[in-house]
């Protein structure tokens, strides 16, 4: 069936870096673009980043620019999300998600991976 | 950037009850709204897509409307599976946003 699994999250002190991966099953991940939104805990949601089906345009929220970078390897029907310089206000559940058709609808979700930036 | 302002925050209803969320845009975003469900441990999962369309499988008890600035999210008869917080998001400009949730309860 249609899923996105990630994996990757863990405990990171803080100024260190993690990467993301979100692995697609049951559809072809490069008719899609792709999205990272977070959610801190008891928190809502929060966008973080956005990538073309094939990998030419990326966009990202304000206080992950410069930090985050989103990437993709349709090859392997994977989505990636590299964090650097991680901070405190970081920790959270990092989910990947599908866009439906052209827009930013987000018509499928992975389970989600934790992240705890702590010392 | 938009800015989303869903309310309630938090509402308590009985079963069978017609429940109404609105959400208000800080400017023009058209019909570029959308409506999730997310319940306690899991992911969100999409109810209503521009702003009035029922996303495959969603029971019909669900609707969305509105256009521009101001959007309403409804559940004609509450069920006791509906218990869960709702979030609206705007996807007509990057950054994309969401409300801040509405937390459902049953009275």
């Amino acid at each position: 069936q249609v899923q996105l699994v990630e994996s990757g999250g863990g405990v990171v002190q803080p100024g260190r870096s993690l990467r993301l991966s979100c692995a697609a099953s049951g559809f072809i991940l490069s008719n899609y673009g792709m999205h990272w939104v977070r959610q801190a805990p008891g928190k809502g949601l929060e966008w973080v980043a956005v990538i073309s089906y094939d990998g030419s345009n990326k966009f990202y929220a304000d206080s992950m620019r410069g930090r985050f970078t989103i990437s993709r390897d349709n090859s392997k029907n994977t989505l990636y999300l590299q964090m650097n310089s991680l901070r405190a206000e970081d920790t959270a559940v990092y989910y990947c998600a599908r866009a439906l058709g052209v827009t930013y609808v987000f018509d499928i979700w992975g389970q989600g991976t934790m992240v705890t930036v702590s010392s | 950037d938009i800015q989303m302002t869903q309310s309630p925050s938090s509402l308590s209803a009985s079963v069978g009850d017609r429940v109404t969320i609105t959400c208000q845009a800080s400017q023009d975003i058209s019909n570029y709204l959308n409506w999730y469900q997310q319940k306690p441990g899991k992911a969100p999962k999409l109810l209503i897509y521009d702003a009035s369309n029922l996303q495959t499988g969603v029971p019909s008890r669900f609707s969305g409307s509105g256009s521009g600035t101001d959007f309403t999210f409804t559940i004609s008869s509450l069920q006791p599976e509906d218990i869960a917080t709702y979030y609206c998001q705007q996807y007509d400009i990057v950054p994309l946003a969401f409300g801040q949730g509405t937390r459902l309860e049953i009275k």
